[in-house]
């Protein structure tokens, strides 16, 4: 079965350099949500979008900004990349309905952005 | 606000021991309660939920959760532990109406021989 594919798996970049990492959503999935893990940390929220709009905002930078588009892949577009920044970010789907989980997230496999 | 408190970021049971990682939830409204497993170099992949109805939750590979509303409890059980249980277990809450999970801080499970 098609799970959630995230891009790149690995990205290293300098600071304040760009970085832009891209998920594709369980096919019919209509929410990404994205999360950040930093090492030996728990996953935080950091945006959520249905329907190509954001539905919830979490600890996101404002230095990070992210989109749905219409085919329901996501991007997430980090900016004035920091140390900090250095995780696992994680994107993840599921079919929202009302607000209900009819069905768990599926999370794709991460991509481990190291700023050097 | 929802919360989630994972006691313990280790354990450490011996290969068929009883596994028992505990969770405790704090929210304003009936939550929906998640354990997640997260493998090394994996995303996190669902264990199992409860969202309503039967309180005792059985899950993949021999995992089971019970939601106790009194004590504010989703702990998650395994009556013998393999050593392929190793991972980082994740209790995790989520409001009827908000699609945003809430993640516990996580609980690194260790199988001893």
């Amino acid at each position: 079965a098609a799970g959630v594919i995230q891009s790149p798996r690995h990205l290293i970049k300098e600071k304040r350099e760009t970085a832009t990492l891209k998920c594709y959503p369980i096919p019919r999935h209509d929410t990404v949500y994205w999360y950040q893990q930093g090492p030996g940390q728990d996953p935080q929220f950091l945006i959520s979008f249905y329907e190509k709009m954001q539905s919830d905002k979490g600890s996101i930078p404002d230095r990070f900004s992210a989109q749905q588009f219409s085919d329901y892949h996501s991007e997430l577009n980090m900016s004035s990349l920091e140390l900090g920044d250095s995780a696992l970010y994680f994107c993840a789907s599921s079919l929202s309905s009302w607000g209900r989980h009819n069905s768990p997230l599926h999370f794709g496999n991460g991509t481990r952005l190291t700023v050097t | 606000a929802q919360s989630v408190t994972q006691l313990g970021s280790h354990v450490s049971v011996s290969e068929g021991a009883l596994v028992l990682l505990r969770c405790n939830y704090s929210s304003s409204v009936p939550p929906y309660l998640f354990w997640y497993v997260q493998y090394p170099n994996q995303g996190l992949q669902l264990l199992l939920k409860y969202t309503t109805g039967a309180t005792l939750v059985k899950g993949i590979n021999g995992f089971e959760a019970e939601f106790k509303k009194s004590e504010t409890s989703f702990h998650l059980t395994k009556p013998s532990a393999h050593m392929s249980d190793a991972a980082e277990y994740f209790c995790a809450v989520s409001l009827n109406r908000d699609d945003k999970i809430i993640f516990g801080k996580g609980t690194r499970l260790h199988i001893l021989p």
